[in-house]
């Protein structure tokens, strides 16, 4: 069974960091692309980043270029988000997603880990 | 950047009912790029349909997905009370994914 289990979230200060971190089992990680998806509360869902099977190409939404770093450990089966100068309008549910082996689309997707930015 | 522009924002239709949801592209989107999601009430988003057209794995055939270049639609033929959910379309572009903003189909 495939599981993504998110953590790291937790309240935070304004200017403050935090890890992000995906544990994913139940499949062959390194095969597979992986993204970081936010949503604000009662609000949409907005793609943070996007990693390649291998690590190799990154793609990241422009809006949130400079604090935002997407990193994976194959031998680990995990995926990182550190985000850097946490800002107020960061808070949000963190979700990570893997990429369709075939075509493309977010096929599994964790719970979400929150983070909460606030003073 | 590909703005992805849904309607209506809110759809009220009974179990039963047909259901089309819309999904504007502000420039020609490959229909391999376009993907739809349902999400209920705190849960993760679940893939719906890929490549404008092809249902994910598990996704009953009453989810139907249709178009081309500018204009995607979703369609739920006959509405179980299970559907009543947020549904977001998604767009791969050049190093770069959006979403929409979401249609909320309700109860009526």
């Amino acid at each position: 069974e495939v599981q993504l289990v998110e953590s790291g979230g937790g309240l935070v200060k304004p200017g403050g960091s935090l890890r992000l971190s995906c544990a994913a089992s139940g499949f062959t990680f390194i095969n597979y692309s992986m993204n970081w998806v936010r949503q604000a509360p009662g609000k949409g869902l907005e793609w943070v980043s996007s990693i390649s099977n291998s690590g190799t190409y990154i793609y990241q939404a422009d809006s949130l270029k400079g604090r935002f770093t997407i990193s994976r450990d194959n031998a680990k089966n995990s995926l990182y988000l550190q985000i850097n100068n946490l800002r107020v309008e960061d808070t949000a549910v963190y979700y990570c997603a893997r990429g369709q082996y075939s075509g493309y689309g977010f096929d599994y997707w964790g719970q979400g880990t929150l983070v909460t930015v606030s003073s | 950047e590909i703005v992805l522009t849904q309607s209506p924002g809110t759809l009220s239709l009974s179990p039963g009912e047909r259901a089309t949801l819309a999904c504007r592209a502000s420039q020609s989107v490959s229909s391999s790029y376009l993907a739809w999601y349902q999400q209920k009430p705190g849960q993760a988003p679940r893939l719906l349909i890929y490549g404008a057209s092809s249902r994910a794995t598990g996704i009953p055939d009453r989810f139907s997905g249709s178009g081309s270049g500018t204009d995607f639609t979703l369609t739920i033929s006959r509405l179980e009370p299970e559907d009543f959910a947020v549904y977001y379309c998604q767009q791969y572009g050049l190093s770069s994914i959006t979403f929409g903003q979401g249609t909320r189909l309700q109860i009526k």
